[in-house]
Protein backbone atom coordinates (compact mmCIF):
# COMPACT_ATOMS: atom_id res chain seq x y z
CA UNK A 1 0.00 0.00 0.00
CA UNK A 2 0.28 3.44 0.22
CA UNK A 3 2.74 5.48 2.46
CA UNK A 4 3.19 9.04 3.50
CA UNK A 5 6.41 11.02 4.95
CA UNK A 6 5.71 14.86 5.49
CA UNK A 7 7.85 17.01 8.26
CA UNK A 8 6.97 17.12 11.40
CA UNK A 9 5.74 19.93 13.26
CA UNK A 10 5.45 22.16 14.83
CA UNK A 11 6.42 25.40 12.25
CA UNK A 12 6.18 28.40 13.17
CA UNK A 13 6.87 31.49 11.21
CA UNK A 14 6.48 35.00 10.72
CA UNK A 15 4.25 36.90 8.43
CA UNK A 16 5.69 37.12 5.57
CA UNK A 17 8.36 34.34 5.36
CA UNK A 18 8.54 31.44 3.06
CA UNK A 19 7.11 28.27 3.78
CA UNK A 20 7.87 24.70 2.51
CA UNK A 21 6.46 21.83 4.33
CA UNK A 22 8.15 18.25 2.65
CA UNK A 23 6.16 15.55 1.82
CA UNK A 24 7.78 11.99 0.02
CA UNK A 25 5.99 9.29 -0.34
CA UNK A 26 5.65 5.38 -1.71
CA UNK A 27 2.92 4.74 -3.49
CA UNK A 28 1.96 1.84 -6.14
CA UNK A 29 1.24 2.85 -9.63
CA UNK A 30 0.63 6.45 -10.37
CA UNK A 31 -1.36 8.24 -7.59
CA UNK A 32 -2.82 11.62 -7.39
CA UNK A 33 -1.09 13.90 -4.76
CA UNK A 34 -3.22 15.93 -2.57
CA UNK A 35 -2.44 18.45 0.31
CA UNK A 36 -5.34 18.82 2.85
CA UNK A 37 -5.71 22.04 5.06
CA UNK A 38 -7.56 21.99 8.89
CA UNK A 39 -8.19 25.07 10.38
CA UNK A 40 -8.74 24.61 14.11
CA UNK A 41 -12.17 23.24 14.89
CA UNK A 42 -12.73 22.63 11.35
CA UNK A 43 -12.42 19.06 9.39
CA UNK A 44 -9.91 18.69 6.27
CA UNK A 45 -9.95 20.68 3.27
CA UNK A 46 -8.91 20.15 -0.32
CA UNK A 47 -5.76 22.81 -0.67
CA UNK A 48 -4.32 21.87 -4.01
CA UNK A 49 -3.91 18.72 -5.70
CA UNK A 50 -1.58 16.86 -9.01
CA UNK A 51 -2.92 13.75 -11.06
CA UNK A 52 -0.14 13.23 -13.20
CA UNK A 53 4.26 14.06 -12.97
CA UNK A 54 5.42 17.47 -13.35
CA UNK A 55 2.12 18.51 -12.72
CA UNK A 56 1.90 22.04 -10.47
CA UNK A 57 -0.85 22.55 -8.08
CA UNK A 58 -1.85 25.73 -6.86
CA UNK A 59 -4.65 27.63 -4.59
CA UNK A 60 -4.72 30.68 -2.20
CA UNK A 61 -0.41 31.73 -3.07
CA UNK A 62 0.08 27.60 -2.32
CA UNK A 63 1.97 25.54 -4.48
CA UNK A 64 3.24 21.98 -5.21
CA UNK A 65 4.93 20.05 -7.78
CA UNK A 66 4.35 16.55 -8.65
CA UNK A 67 8.00 15.16 -8.66
CA UNK A 68 7.91 11.44 -9.43
CA UNK A 69 11.71 10.96 -9.17
CA UNK A 70 12.14 11.82 -6.44
CA UNK A 71 8.63 11.12 -5.08
CA UNK A 72 7.71 14.01 -3.40
CA UNK A 73 5.13 16.87 -3.19
CA UNK A 74 6.18 19.50 -1.40
CA UNK A 75 4.41 22.45 -0.50
CA UNK A 76 5.34 25.99 -0.84
CA UNK A 77 3.81 29.25 -0.20
CA UNK A 78 6.18 33.22 -0.72
CA UNK A 79 4.31 35.17 1.61
CA UNK A 80 2.36 33.23 4.55
CA UNK A 81 -0.54 35.30 6.44
CA UNK A 82 -1.34 34.82 10.22
CA UNK A 83 -4.70 33.65 8.82
CA UNK A 84 -2.46 30.70 7.23
CA UNK A 85 -2.53 29.06 10.72
CA UNK A 86 -3.52 25.59 10.47
CA UNK A 87 -2.33 21.89 10.08
CA UNK A 88 -1.31 20.58 6.66
CA UNK A 89 -1.81 16.71 5.15
CA UNK A 90 -0.37 15.18 2.30
CA UNK A 91 -2.24 12.44 0.79
CA UNK A 92 -1.21 10.40 -1.92
CA UNK A 93 -3.74 8.16 -3.37
CA UNK A 94 -6.00 6.61 -5.85
CA UNK A 95 -3.66 4.41 -7.25
CA UNK A 96 -3.11 0.27 -7.67
CA UNK A 97 -5.52 -1.98 -6.56
CA UNK A 98 -7.06 0.02 -4.59
CA UNK A 99 -8.01 3.51 -6.33
CA UNK A 100 -10.74 4.69 -3.84
CA UNK A 101 -7.91 5.40 -1.05
CA UNK A 102 -6.23 8.21 0.22
CA UNK A 103 -2.96 7.46 2.56
CA UNK A 104 -3.13 10.94 5.03
CA UNK A 105 0.72 12.01 6.13
CA UNK A 106 0.25 12.81 10.26
CA UNK A 107 0.13 16.69 9.43
CA UNK A 108 2.52 19.83 10.23
CA UNK A 109 0.49 22.48 12.46
CA UNK A 110 1.64 25.77 11.34
CA UNK A 111 1.41 28.77 13.61
CA UNK A 112 2.26 32.00 11.63
CA UNK A 113 2.58 35.32 14.20
CA UNK A 114 2.18 38.74 13.30
CA UNK B 1 -22.55 24.46 -1.78
CA UNK B 2 -21.67 20.83 -2.02
CA UNK B 3 -21.25 19.24 1.37
CA UNK B 4 -20.69 16.56 4.26
CA UNK B 5 -22.97 16.79 7.39
CA UNK B 6 -22.02 15.75 10.60
CA UNK B 7 -24.80 15.82 13.10
CA UNK B 8 -23.10 16.56 15.91
CA UNK B 9 -20.25 18.93 16.34
CA UNK B 10 -19.58 17.91 20.07
CA UNK B 11 -20.65 14.88 22.45
CA UNK B 12 -19.95 13.62 25.62
CA UNK B 13 -21.21 9.72 26.50
CA UNK B 14 -21.17 7.60 29.33
CA UNK B 15 -18.50 4.39 29.48
CA UNK B 16 -20.48 1.67 28.35
CA UNK B 17 -23.39 3.92 26.14
CA UNK B 18 -24.09 2.95 22.51
CA UNK B 19 -23.24 5.79 20.60
CA UNK B 20 -24.38 7.10 17.03
CA UNK B 21 -22.61 9.09 14.55
CA UNK B 22 -23.81 10.53 11.68
CA UNK B 23 -22.87 11.77 8.45
CA UNK B 24 -25.01 12.72 5.61
CA UNK B 25 -23.88 13.99 1.93
CA UNK B 26 -25.59 15.66 -0.85
CA UNK B 27 -22.95 15.00 -3.68
CA UNK B 28 -24.45 11.35 -4.40
CA UNK B 29 -21.24 10.32 -3.66
CA UNK B 30 -20.89 6.43 -4.24
CA UNK B 31 -17.59 6.12 -1.51
CA UNK B 32 -18.19 7.40 1.75
CA UNK B 33 -15.37 6.90 4.91
CA UNK B 34 -14.95 7.27 9.16
CA UNK B 35 -11.94 8.27 10.37
CA UNK B 36 -10.33 9.54 13.90
CA UNK B 37 -8.08 11.68 13.89
CA UNK B 38 -5.42 12.03 17.40
CA UNK B 39 -2.72 13.78 18.50
CA UNK B 40 0.28 12.76 16.76
CA UNK B 41 -1.22 9.73 15.11
CA UNK B 42 -2.86 11.79 12.32
CA UNK B 43 -6.24 9.98 10.68
CA UNK B 44 -6.69 6.02 10.71
CA UNK B 45 -9.68 4.49 8.68
CA UNK B 46 -12.29 2.99 10.57
CA UNK B 47 -14.35 1.78 8.12
CA UNK B 48 -15.42 2.62 4.57
CA UNK B 49 -18.13 1.97 2.24
CA UNK B 50 -18.34 1.86 -1.66
CA UNK B 51 -21.58 1.51 -2.21
CA UNK B 52 -25.57 0.94 -0.18
CA UNK B 53 -25.10 -2.02 2.12
CA UNK B 54 -21.69 -2.52 1.21
CA UNK B 55 -18.70 -1.59 3.85
CA UNK B 56 -14.89 -2.85 4.45
CA UNK B 57 -13.07 -2.65 7.32
CA UNK B 58 -10.30 0.22 7.52
CA UNK B 59 -7.59 -0.02 9.75
CA UNK B 60 -8.63 0.35 13.27
CA UNK B 61 -12.31 -0.87 13.18
CA UNK B 62 -11.77 -2.74 16.31
CA UNK B 63 -15.22 -1.69 19.10
CA UNK B 64 -16.82 -0.03 15.83
CA UNK B 65 -19.71 -0.97 12.86
CA UNK B 66 -21.12 0.92 10.37
CA UNK B 67 -24.12 1.45 8.54
CA UNK B 68 -25.25 2.61 5.01
CA UNK B 69 -28.70 2.05 4.29
CA UNK B 70 -29.33 4.82 1.83
CA UNK B 71 -26.44 6.39 -0.36
CA UNK B 72 -26.42 9.89 1.26
CA UNK B 73 -26.07 8.64 4.62
CA UNK B 74 -23.14 6.41 6.62
CA UNK B 75 -23.12 5.71 10.72
CA UNK B 76 -20.56 4.92 12.55
CA UNK B 77 -21.63 2.57 15.81
CA UNK B 78 -19.72 2.28 18.81
CA UNK B 79 -21.88 -0.67 20.36
CA UNK B 80 -20.10 0.21 24.19
CA UNK B 81 -18.29 3.57 24.52
CA UNK B 82 -14.96 3.11 25.76
CA UNK B 83 -12.60 5.95 27.12
CA UNK B 84 -9.81 5.31 24.62
CA UNK B 85 -12.91 6.39 21.93
CA UNK B 86 -12.86 9.60 22.98
CA UNK B 87 -11.00 11.47 19.77
CA UNK B 88 -11.92 14.05 17.04
CA UNK B 89 -14.45 11.76 14.21
CA UNK B 90 -14.02 12.72 10.69
CA UNK B 91 -16.63 11.82 7.94
CA UNK B 92 -15.70 11.63 4.20
CA UNK B 93 -17.11 11.18 0.78
CA UNK B 94 -16.24 10.62 -2.42
CA UNK B 95 -16.76 10.00 -6.86
CA UNK B 96 -15.12 6.51 -7.63
CA UNK B 97 -12.82 8.76 -9.47
CA UNK B 98 -10.90 9.36 -5.93
CA UNK B 99 -7.82 10.23 -7.91
CA UNK B 100 -9.17 13.36 -9.85
CA UNK B 101 -11.37 14.50 -6.65
CA UNK B 102 -9.83 13.57 -3.33
CA UNK B 103 -12.43 13.43 -0.65
CA UNK B 104 -15.21 16.30 0.69
CA UNK B 105 -14.96 16.58 4.62
CA UNK B 106 -17.03 17.29 7.28
CA UNK B 107 -16.12 19.47 9.97
CA UNK B 108 -15.94 16.04 12.35
CA UNK B 109 -17.51 15.38 15.48
CA UNK B 110 -15.45 15.27 19.07
CA UNK B 111 -16.55 12.58 20.99
CA UNK B 112 -15.43 12.58 24.77
CA UNK B 113 -16.37 9.41 26.42
CA UNK B 114 -16.50 10.13 30.62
Amino acid sequence: GNSVTQMEGPVTLSEEAFLTINCTYTATGYPSLFWYVQYPGEGLQLLLKATKADDKGSNKGFEATYRKETTSFHLEKGSVQVSDSAVYFCAPGGSGGSNYKLTFGKGTLLTVNP
Amino acid sequence: DVKVTQSSRYLVKRTGEKVFLECVQDMDHENMFWYRQDPGLGLRLIYFSYDVKMKEKGDIPEGYSVSREKKERFSLILESASTNQTSMYLCASSLPQTRSYGYTFGSGTRLTVV
